[in-house]
């Protein structure tokens, strides 16, 4: 029940491309929603993050959706940029407790 | 804003040695801090939870004695590997949650990447 599926597990676009990471979590009491993109040998940096009494939240190119009833998330990319090849992390948390669960990791190439 | 440093950001060490591993929140002060492991190509696996002047919280598997971890004030945090061996090497990586926020934001370091010889 603490699980964060995330797929696809990688993903291949072309510039201008929209690539869409799908998370779905099973545990009720997650209350936050953070995405996070990381290259290789860096940390992690958060790019977004979404609360469930929205359903949408958009910052720059970078789009959450947020679906309750289906306790699923998606990100979205748009006008997506060979920088923006990296491996992305969905994540979840609940009250009370600062602990994440993440997912699996997405690894996107945006093609030139 | 929210800036997260540590240090070093490698490091190789022989096995038997210690390594201290350090993280600092820069720009604001962290009751809570966590600590990461990451193997390569895989998610991150949280090691422990760091609080501001009590003993760390760590997770199931994760052996105590040998990944010593002090949170000694607001804005720092640290990690020892006690006699590391080289299943140790690792790329660890620290984050911090603002005090505060209303919500579970974490803030992520750099990473310091530990090979053990």
């Amino acid at each position: 029940q603490q699980q964060v599926k995330q797929s696809p597990q990688s993903l291949i676009v072309q510039k201008g491309g929209i690539p869409i990471i799908n998370c779905a979590y099973e545990n009720t009491a997650f209350d936050y929603f953070p995405w996070y993109q990381q290259f290789p040998g860096k940390g992690p940096a958060l790019l977004i993050a979404i609360r469930p009494d929205v359903s949408e939240k958009k910052e720059g190119r970078f789009t959450i959706s947020f679906n309750k009833s289906a306790k699923q998330f998606s990100l979205h990319i748009m006008d997506s940029q060979p920088g923006d090849s990296a491996t992305y992390f969905c994540a979840a948390s609940g009250q009370g407790t600062y602990k994440y669960i993440f997912g699996t990791g997405t690894r996107l190439k945006v093609l030139a | 804003g929210a800036v997260v440093s540590q240090h070093p950001s490698w490091v190789i060490c022989k096995s038997g040695t210690s390594v201290k591993i350090e993280c600092r929140s820069l720009d604001f002060q962290a009751t809570t801090m966590f600590w990461y492991r990451q193997f390569p190509k895989q998610s991150l696996m949280l090691m422990a939870t760091s609080n501001e002047g009590s003993k760390a919280t760590y997770e199931q598997g994760v052996e105590k004695d040998k990944f010593l971890i002090n949170h000694a004030s607001l804005t720092l945090s640290t990690l020892t590997v006690t006699s590391a061996h080289p299943e140790d090497s690792s790329f660890y990586i620290c984050s911090a949650s603002p005090s505060g926020r209303h919500y579970n934001e974490q803030f992520f370091g750099p990473g310091t990447r530990l090979t053990v010889l």
